[in-house]
C-alpha cells in the first residue's frame, strides 16, 4: 500500500523556520519527482516547490529564497525547510508523487499555523 | 507562468445530472493536463491525466477531453459520492504545477 506520512507542522511565529518531512513506503521512490503543494483554509491548491528524481530542486517565485526542499532517497524521505515564514504561508502542506507532473500519490497533510 | 483558469466556481446539481467542468489554460499546453477530486478533510485524488486518460480505479462516468488551451472534465450521471471540489492542474512545465482555481460540486 503505498503511504505518504507528513509531519513537522505547528505553530510558529512569523520570521520563524520550520522543517517538514515526508515519509515514503509501497512505491520505488527515488523514481518519482517529489512536490510540496499547499492550501489555505478554504482556498485552492497552490505548488510549493518540487525535487526531481536527481535533486534538482524548483520553486515559484512565491516561496523562492526562504524554502529548501531535498531528499534522501536511501530513508525514502521527502523534506520541506521553511524559512522566514509569514502568515500568508499559513497552508496544510501536502507532499506528492508524481510522474510527469501528474500527482498520483499524496500524503494528508500537516498544518502550519504562522501567527503570533 | 501559465494560468489555470476553471468555471463555473460552483456548481449545484442532483444525482443522475451530467456536470461539465472547464478549464482554460493561459497559453496551449498541448495535453498536459490533470484533474483531482478533493472532498472536505482529504487530499486532492487523481481522476484523469493527460487531459482524457482515467486513472486505475476511477469511475467511467468520469471523463476527460480536450487539448491545447480549453479542456473540460464531464461527469455522465453525477452519484451522491461524486460531490467535492475538483482542480485541474497543467504539467506542460512540470516540475513546474499550477492550478485552477477549483469548482465545487453541490447539492441542489
Amino acid at each position: 500500500e503505498v503511504q505518504l506520512v507528513e509531519s513537522g507542522g505547528g505553530l510558529v511565529q512569523p520570521g520563524g523556520s520550520l522543517r517538514l518531512s515526508c515519509a515514503a513506503s509501497g512505491f520505488t521512490f527515488s523514481s518519482y519527482d517529489m512536490h510540496w503543494v499547499r492550501q489555505a483554509t478554504g482556498k485552492g491548491l497552490e505548488w510549493v516547490s518540487a525535487i526531481g528524481t536527481a535533486g534538482d530542486p524548483y520553486y515559484p517565485g512565491s516561496v523562492k529564497g526562504r524554502f529548501t526542499i531535498s531528499r534522501e532517497n536511501a530513508k525514502n524521505s521527502l523534506y520541506l525547510q521553511m524559512n522566514s515564514l509569514r502568515a500568508g504561508d499559513t497552508a496544510v502542506y501536502y507532499c506528492a508523487a508524481s510522474r510527469l507532473g501528474y500527482l498520483d500519490y499524496w500524503g494528508q497533510g500537516t498544518l502550519v499555523t504562522v501567527s503570533s | 507562468d501559465i494560468q489555470m483558469t476553471q468555471s463555473p466556481s460552483s456548481v449545484s446539481a442532483s444525482v443522475g445530472d451530467r456536470v461539465t467542468i472547464t478549464c482554460r489554460a493561459s497559453q496551449g499546453i498541448s495535453s498536459w493536463l490533470a484533474w483531482y477530486q478533493q472532498k472536505p478533510g482529504k487530499a486532492p485524488k487523481l481522476l484523469i491525466y493527460a487531459a482524457s486518460s482515467l486513472q486505475s480505479g476511477v469511475p467511467s462516468r468520469f471523463s476527460g477531453s480536450g487539448s491545447g488551451t480549453d479542456f473540460t472534465l464531464t461527469i455522465s450521471s453525477l452519484q451522491p459520492e461524486d460531490f467535492a471540489t475538483y482542480y485541474c492542474q497543467q504539467a506542460n512545465s512540470f516540475p513546474r504545477l499550477t492550478f485552477g482555481g477549483g469548482t465545487k460540486v453541490e447539492i441542489k
